[in-house]
């Protein structure tokens, strides 16, 4: 089946700094990609949805200049936290979608990154 | 606004016994339901999907129900396995014709199930 690669797992990085989150589709090619923000014990609440070779679209209340959103390939998209804060820290997931869809609708998410900043 | 909502955030039951895990949605534009399996640290793991077109949907021991008319749908695992334990997210997408396919998830539901 369709498998999504992201890393890091986990990171730890200092207050100010940026942390780059990738996300890949190892066996398909996704078109569209999707972030993911989790807290604990709360729902997936989606930042933004990326295209290959657009700008990405961010969901209301998301900082754009903040979260970065680069899809340069069919493979390939990142997530750059920028000068991240502690109230940054939370658990990233991201998602793809083959355009081959199936039963689930084509969605394949990550693993899951779980940032935080000290 | 939550348009998506598990009301009950978690949930206890036997071994061998029936989890409902329950759903409703107020957007009446979704028309393709998920249900998602979670562990902690962990992305979501795909269970069985519905589309608005049908009322349940069977894949071994997973069955899903919607009842569009209630804007309700429930997950239904029998029999229930210690490893069946985990969260549990309802996710439904409004754009099945057109080119932004995001999913609204719920809070998940918590499941536990005992030995």
């Amino acid at each position: 089946g369709a498998v999504v690669s992201q890393h890091p797992s986990r990171v730890i990085c200092k207050s100010g700094t940026s942390v780059k989150i990738e996300c890949r589709s190892l066996d398909f090619q996704a078109t569209t990609m999707f972030w993911y923000r989790q807290f604990p014990k709360q729902s997936l609440m989606l930042m933004a949805t990326s295209n290959e070779g657009s700008k990405a679209t961010y969901e209301q209340g998301v900082e754009k200049d903040k979260f970065l959103i680069n899809h340069a390939s069919l493979t390939l998209s990142t997530l750059t936290v920028t000068s991240a804060h502690p109230e940054d820290s939370s658990f990233y997931i991201c998602s793809a979608r083959d355009i081959q869809q199936g039963s689930n609708y084509g969605y394949t998410f990550g693993s899951g990154t779980r940032l935080t900043v000290v | 606004d939550q348009q998506v909502k598990q009301n009950s955030p978690s949930l206890s039951v036997q071994e061998g016994r029936i989890s409902i895990l329950n759903c409703d949605y107020t957007n009446s534009m979704f028309d393709y339901f998920l249900w998602y399996k979670k562990y902690p640290a962990e992305g979501p793991t795909f269970l069985i999907s519905i589309s608005s077109i049908k009322d349940k949907n069977e894949d071994g021991r997973f069955t899903v129900f919607l009842n569009k008319s209630a804007k309700h749908l429930s997950l239904h695992i029998v029999p229930s396995q210690p490893g069946d334990s985990a969260v549990y997210f309802c996710a439904a997408s409004g754009d099945s014709g057109g080119s932004n396919y995001k999913l609204t998830f719920g809070k998940g539901t918590l499941l536990t199930v005992n030995p």
